[in-house]
């Protein structure tokens, strides 16, 4: 079955520490997006690629990076310049505009 | 700029009942679709409605429904018979800027009783 694939589920940082999202996609689809989720804030854009080897910034992309080597791949590094990076991430996908297709998430808590 | 406002941040129905969940929006778009999401506690999202503007008839999926009020810029959703399972966070959403790009609400959290 096509789908989504985020890992890991639960990460942890230390201070000053970059750590990498994966977010792997077998729909054969050309957009890609990250996003945030606080309590209370909804989901907020971070980076956002509609096609291999382009991709821009959303409203919230200071202390995140992102690449788009493949098709099928849209890492989401957060590094040590994003100052409260606690909160649950969502890679998704899509294909016009039938809507998205959701990863189930990663949870990731600084320590 | 294009926002999307729920102003429903907590609401509760009994097993059974029907709800309806607000959502308004901003736009000066004259074709677009609108889209409802779910996010139980597992925190899966999943896509519940999709409504085409250029479209009269309200989409329907089952014992879920939308009143779409394209003059008023409203989309609310209707969850009838409502069952245990519907408990969730419920996200309303739309494309910004004519581009597959959604902006979303900030959610409902809906808490259906038994």
């Amino acid at each position: 079955d096509g789908g989504i694939t985020q890992s890991p589920k639960y990460l942890f940082r230390k201070e000053g520490q970059n750590v990498t999202l994966s977010c792997e996609q077998n729909l054969n689809h050309d957009a890609m997006y990250w996003y945030r989720q606080d309590p209370g804030q909804g989901l907020r854009l971070i980076y956002y690629s509609q096609i291999v080897n382009d991709f821009q910034k959303g409203d919230i992309a200071e202390g995140y990076s992102v690449s788009r080597e493949k098709k099928e791949s849209f890492p989401l590094t957060v590094t040590s310049a994003q100052k409260n990076p606690t909160a649950f991430y969502l890679c998704a996908s899509s294909m016009g505009f039938e809507g998205y297709t959701f990863g189930s998430g990663t949870r990731l808590t600084v320590v | 700029a294009q926002t999307v406002t729920q102003s429903q941040p907590e609401m509760s129905v009994q097993e059974a009942e029907t709800v309806t969940l607000s959502c308004t929006y901003d736009t000066s778009e004259s074709n677009y679709y609108l889209f409802w999401y779910k996010q139980p506690p597992s925190r899966q999202m999943i896509l519940v409605i999709r409504q085409e503007a250029y479209k009269q008839q309200n989409a329907t999926e089952n014992r879920f429904s939308v009143n779409f009020q394209k003059a008023a810029k409203s989309f609310s959703l209707k969850i009838s018979d409502s069952q245990l399972g519907d408990t969730a966070m419920y996200f309303c959403a739309f494309p910004r800027g004519g581009s597959e790009k959604l902006v979303f609400g900030k959610g409902t959290k809906l808490t259906v009783n038994p």
